[in-house]
């Protein structure tokens, strides 16, 4: 069965820092781009970043750039999304996802910012 | 960026009826990089169509997209009571998407 598995949220202070998980499998990791999309909640779905089927190119969106930052084990079947600098406004549900399109979902992973 | 604008914000209908929502961009979007999702409350996103109007696998075809440009449609041809959720529109490049801020289905 083709699945994502999102792990690592929880609740952190403003400007502190989480890494992000999310493990694959039942298809062909290596083969697709990833990326992560987050809901604040209540609120509708922001893509955040995107990584190669390599991992050389990766690309995130203006609200994180510079403080998020996307990378990929092959090996290990898993994509990761290292956040620092964490912000209020960064709490949201995050979600992990094969692309394009956005055809198979992760579950998703709370980050709560709050002192 | 490319900003997609949904409408309505919310619709209110019954089942067995027919649904339209629509998708306009900003700029043009190419007809292969438009998609639809649906979510469920307390649920991760659904693809539904893609490529404008193509379904993912196991989408009921009373689901379609369609529109090209800057003017995209998801419509629902017979309502079940499954159908009614918020539906999300996503226009996608190589690495990077913008998602329309969607439009609630709920029961009238």
């Amino acid at each position: 069965e083709v699945q994502l598995l999102d792990s690592g949220g929880g609740l952190v202070q403003p400007g502190g820092s989480l890494r992000l998980s999310c493990a694959a499998s039942g298809f062909t990791f290596s083969s697709y781009a990833m990326s992560w999309v987050r809901q604040a909640p209540g609120k509708g779905l922001e893509w955040v970043s995107g990584i190669s089927t390599s991992g050389t190119s990766t690309y995130s969106a203006d609200s994180v750039r510079g403080r998020f930052t996307i990378s990929r084990d092959n090996s290990k079947n898993t994509v990761y999304l290292q956040m620092n600098s964490l912000r209020a406004e960064d709490t949201a549900i995050y979600y992990c996802a094969r692309v394009f399109p956005l055809d198979v979902w992760g579950p998703g992973t709370t980050v709560t910012v709050s002192s | 960026e490319i900003v997609l604008t949904q409408s309505p914000g919310t619709l209110s209908l019954s089942p067995g009826e027919r649904a339209t929502l629509s998708c306009k961009a900003s700029q043009s979007v190419s007809i292969t990089s438009l998609a639809w999702y649906q979510q469920k409350p307390g649920q991760a996103p659904r693809l539904l169509t893609y490529g404008a109007t193509s379904r993912a696998t196991g989408v009921p075809d009373r689901f379609s997209g369609s529109g090209s440009g800057t003017d995209f449609t998801l419509t629902i041809s017979r309502l079940e009571p499954e159908d009614f959720a918020v539906y999300y529109c996503q226009q996608y490049g190589l690495y990077r998407a913008t998602f329309g801020q969607g439009t609630k289905l709920e029961i009238k």
